[in-house]
């Protein structure tokens, strides 16, 4: 079955260290999006990436990063920068549809120890 | 002024009864609209989508747009305990994914428990 997997579930950060959280779709979706959610306040987008080799920054990037090497996989480092790294972050993808084609990954669980 | 409000609830109603529940927008270019269900510890999952002002129904679940108010609703009858979710309305200014300004704009969402 096609989708989109998130790894890990749970991710643990002790404070000033760089973590990697992994999404990987096999849907052949050119767009891939990176959420971050937080209770009480919606997704708000960290990056996004049309097409291989090229990224852009969200509403919230500071503190981020991405790479995007191949077609399936679309990495999210949460820097030591970023100052309130815990949240539930969501990657996501699109197909031709569209904005009615979006794709959520189950989300990783980070909490900073 | 958010660009979409949604009251976070968190709303609880028993089983069988009518839900619903509601976003307001200030951007008037917006377009699409969209209606996500999200599980506990879940990814969010389409639920219904519509063009522009009207009505859309899709079983115990209909979706109504309203441009001249900016007010959306989503309607669901006949609630059942499995119904019990985050929903998060979602909107945009053009149905196909780019650059700018095609990304969606997520309300907060409305925590729905549904009680047997």
């Amino acid at each position: 079955d096609g989708g989109i997997t998130q790894s890990p579930k749970y991710l643990f950060r002790k404070e000033g260290q760089n973590v990697t959280l992994s999404c990987e779709q096999n849907l052949n979706h050119d767009a891939m999006y990176w959420y971050r959610q937080d209770p009480g306040q919606g997704l708000r987008l960290i990056y996004y990436s049309q097409i291989v080799n090229d990224f852009q920054k969200g509403d919230i990037a500071e503190g981020y990063s991405v790479s995007r090497e191949k077609k399936e996989s679309f990495p999210l480092t949460v820097t030591s920068a970023q100052k309130n790294p815990t949240a539930f972050y969501l990657c996501a993808s699109t197909s031709s549809r569209g904005v009615f084609g979006y794709t959520f990954g189950s989300g990783t669980r980070l909490t900073v120890v | 002024q958010k660009e979409v409000e949604q009251d976070p609830g968190p709303l609880s109603v028993p089983e069988g009864a009518i839900v619903s529940l509601n976003c307001t927008y200030s951007n008037s270019a917006f377009q699409y609209f969209m209606w996500y269900r999200q599980y506990s510890r879940k990814g969010p999952e389409l639920l219904m989508y519509t063009y522009s002002s009207g009505n859309k129904e899709d079983g115990r679940f209909t979706a109504q747009v309203d441009k001249s108010s900016k007010y959306i609703s989503l309607f669901i009858r006949d609630s059942q305990p499995s119904d019990s979710a985050t929903y998060l309305c979602a909107m945009s200014l053009s149905e196909y994914s780019g650059a700018g300004s095609y990304q969606l704009t997520f309300g907060k969402g409305t925590k729905l428990s549904v009680i047997p």
